[in-house]
């Protein structure tokens, strides 16, 4: 399977605690993205990354989120002292050019903060 | 804040019958609009999208209308099936295609 891959796919954490997402883009694909849905809600874009460079991160929240994508290995968002209004599902994209056709999207993982 | 409105929330339809679903838009800048399929578990996946050049796209039983005046654009699925049941995003964005406004989604059920 060549897909956008996600894990993992469901994490609880507590308050405080911190999250880690992981994604592999696509193979050939350098292009990555993150988006995230709230309940009830459309999806939000959050930062787009090339190897080992952010591109954008308007979407971003300014504090306790991060996001990189090394040279090796995957894209990791990084949740610091998780809230409850942080849970959500975080959705991994990949695309082999960044302004032409389509985002590829992984299952996404569902983050539940108790 | 830049904004897409999708309506209705949930739809119901019979086999063999129109789905229609609404999108209307705030930013005259926007110059990408595509449609998302999404069933449960998964990740949202490319259905169809259009740019503002052109009014309608249509791709098999998918089609997109666009109304640039009106700030609208609405999906129709001819023919439903009951595979079709998901939810469905329409997106806008400006001057790229990743950096998208999706709608709040519209859950669309269709009976055998």
């Amino acid at each position: 399977n060549a897909g956008v891959m996600q894990n993992p796919r469901h994490l609880v954490r507590r308050r405080g605690q911190e999250a880690r997402l992981r994604c592999s883009p696509m193979k050939g694909h350098s292009h990555v993205y993150w988006y995230r849905q709230l309940p009830e809600e459309g999806l939000k874009f959050m930062v787009y990354l090339q190897k080992e460079n952010i591109i954008d991160e308007s979407g971003m929240p300014k504090e306790r989120f991060s996001a990189e994508f090394p040279k090796e290995g995957p894209s990791i968002l990084r949740i610091q002292q998780v809230v409850r209004g942080d849970s959500a599902a975080y959705f991994c994209a990949s695309s082999p050019t960044p302004n032409t056709g389509e985002l590829f999207f992984g299952e996404g993982s569902r983050l539940t903060v108790l | 804040q830049q904004q897409v409105k999708q309506s209705p929330q949930s739809l119901i339809v019979q086999k063999g019958g129109i789905s229609i679903i609404n999108c209307a838009y705030e930013n005259t800048a926007f110059d990408y609009f595509p449609w998302y399929q999404q069933f449960p578990g998964k990740g949202p996946a490319l259905l169809i999208a259009i740019r503002p050049d052109v009014s309608e796209k249509k791709e098999g039983r998918f089609t997109i209308s666009f109304n640039k005046s009106a700030k609208q654009f609405s999906l129709h699925i001819m023919d439903s099936q009951p595979g079709d049941s998901a939810t469905y995003f329409c997106a806008a964005s400006r001057g790229s295609n990743y950096k998208l406004t999706f709608g709040k989604g519209t859950l669309l059920t269709v009976n055998p």
